[in-house]
C-alpha cells in the first residue's frame, strides 16, 4: 500500500531562517505529487505539484520542492521563511496512472516562525 | 474555494444520531472526495466517488456511508455518530485524476463535535 512520511511533526523557526521540510513516499511507480498548505481554520490549499518533466518545481510564496525519484522524496524547500508561513504542511502522493486519483497524505508538519 | 462549498461549517451532534454532511460543487468535476483530517493522522480517505451513482470506499470508511444522485452533490453520512468521529471533514474534487497536473481543490471543511 502507498504510503507517506513526514518526518518533522513540529519545527521551529526564526524568521528568515530557511525551510525544509521531509517528504518520502513508497510507491513504485509513477507518482503525482503535491505540498498543501493549511493557515490556521482554513482548508488545504495548493503550493506546488509535481506530474512529470523538471524535478524541481516551483509553487507559490517562493516555495519549491525537489522530486528525487532514487530517493522516493519530495522535500520542500524555501530560503528564508516569513512569520505569514506559520502553517501546517503536508506532503501528499497520487498514483500517476491511477482513474480514482486518490490522495495519500503525510501526517502534516506544523511550522512555527519566531519574531 | 471558488466552486465548492460544504454545509454545515460547523455541527455538534449527539452520540448515535445521524448526521449529513453536503459537498457541492459548480465544476462539473467527475471524481469527489471525503477526507477526514485529524491531530497526528494528516488527512484519510473516508469515501470517494467517480461519477453519478459510482463510489467506492477509502481507509477510514467503517461508520459511514455516502451517495452522489447527481454530479454537483456528494454526501457524507454517519449512520450512527460516536465520539471517535468528532474530526474535521473535507471534501475535495478532480477534473482527471490520471492526469494530475489538474490538482485537486478543498472545500473549507466541516467541523463535527460528537457529544
Amino acid at each position: 500500500a502507498q504510503s507517506v512520511s513526514q518526518h518533522n511533526h513540529h519545527v521551529i523557526l526564526s524568521e528568515a531562517a530557511s525551510l525544509e521540510l521531509g517528504c518520502n513516499y513508497s510507491y513504485g511507480g509513477t507518482v503525482n505529487l503535491f505540498w498543501y498548505v493549511q493557515y490556521p481554520g482554513q482548508h488545504l490549499q495548493l503550493l506546488l505539484k509535481y506530474f512529470s518533466g523538471d524535478p524541481l518545481v516551483k509553487g507559490i510564496k517562493g516555495f519549491e520542492a525537489e522530486f528525487i525519484k532514487s530517493k522516493f522524496s519530495f522535500n520542500l524547500r524555501k530560503p528564508s521563511v516569513h512569520w505569514s508561513d506559520a502553517a501546517e504542511y503536508f506532503c501528499a502522493v497520487a498514483a500517476g496512472s491511477s482513474n480514482t486519483g486518490k490522495l495519500i497524505f503525510g501526517q502534516g508538519t506544523t511550522l512555527q516562525v519566531k519574531p | 474555494d471558488a466552486g465548492i462549498t460544504q454545509s454545515p461549517r460547523h455541527k455538534v451532534t449527539e452520540t448515535g444520531t445521524p448526521v449529513t454532511l453536503r459537498c457541492h460543487q459548480t465544476e462539473n468535476h467527475r471524481y469527489m472526495y471525503w477526507y477526514r483530517q485529524d491531530p497526528g493522522h494528516g488527512l484519510r480517505l473516508i469515501h470517494y466517488s467517480y461519477g453519478v451513482k459510482d463510489t467506492d470506499k477509502g481507509e477510514v470508511s467503517d461508520g459511514y456511508s455516502v451517495s452522489r444522485s447527481k454530479t454537483e452533490d456528494f454526501l457524507l453520512t454517519l449512520e450512527s455518530a460516536t465520539s471517535s468521529q468528532t474530526s474535521v471533514y473535507f471534501c475535495a474534487i478532480t477534473r482527471d485524476p490520471g492526469r494530475g497536473y489538474y490538482g485537486y481543490t478543498f472545500g473549507s471543511g466541516t467541523r463535527l463535535t460528537v457529544v
